[in-house]
């Protein structure tokens, strides 16, 4: 059972770059959502989604996009890298959200935008 | 909008000592969950241990247990018989009721002194 996979590990972008940001799960679990996680500013919510075609905006939304065409995948595309961006990525699922069930976590994107 | 606070950025405990993390956090509403995660090295990240607001019994797991003060928004992490596996991040999250929108505090680094 792999649980939630991000890939890549590790990512080094140029400003004004594009990338995608893959996350998958295989759990059947209907809530996704991404985080990134800054140096004295814990982890905040970029996009989450309830459900296949069912997306929103979280804390940080700004330069990110997502979409959510299937059950399993959950891709964070960045459309024009900044350096702002500089973060660790975290995709999370959960079966009917966290009252309910433990958020499980991917293992994180390092990403650096120079 | 709803916080949380960790107000240590750093806290060391002597190996098989007992210590104990801060959190506080705001919010307007009644019915919520918090939660403290474990971020090793690894960058993993891993529930330690999770509240119901509407139990007024503290939660524990094994050698985890909280102090959870409802009115006073306070919510501790207390670590009995401290092992070096337990040096790690500490972030300390605050859930709504039926959300999938977690907020994190910034995090405390405990270093276990052998």
């Amino acid at each position: 059972n792999a649980g939630v996979t991000q890939t890549p590990k590790f990512q080094v972008l140029k400003t004004g770059q594009s990338m995608t940001l893959q996350c998958a799960q295989d759990m059947n679990h209907e809530y996704m959502s991404w985080y990134r996680q800054d140096p004295g500013m814990g982890l905040r919510l970029i996009h989450y989604s309830v459900g296949a075609g069912i997306t929103d905006q979280g804390e940080v939304p700004n330069g990110y996009n997502v979409s959510r065409s299937t059950t399993e995948d959950f891709p964070l595309r960045l459309l024009s890298a900044a350096p702002s961006q500089t973060s660790v990525y975290f995709c999370a699922s959960t079966l009917q959200g966290s009252y309910n069930s433990p958020l499980h976590f991917g293992n994180g994107t390092r990403l650096t935008v120079t | 909008a709803q916080t949380v606070t960790q107000s240590q950025p750093e806290m060391s405990v002597q190996e098989a000592e007992t210590v104990t993390l801060s959190c506080t956090y705001d919010t307007s509403e009644s019915d919520y969950y918090l939660f403290w995660y474990k971020q090793p090295p690894s960058r993993q990240m891993i529930l330690v241990i999770r509240q119901e607001a509407y139990k007024q019994q503290n939660a524990t797991e094994n050698r985890f247990s909280v102090n959870f003060q409802k009115a006073a928004k306070s919510f501790s992490l207390k670590i009995s018989d401290s092992q070096l596996g337990d040096a790690a991040m500490y972030f300390c999250a605050y859930d709504m009721e039926y959300g999938n929108k977690l907020v994190f505090g910034a995090g405390t680094i405990l270093r276990v002194k052998s």
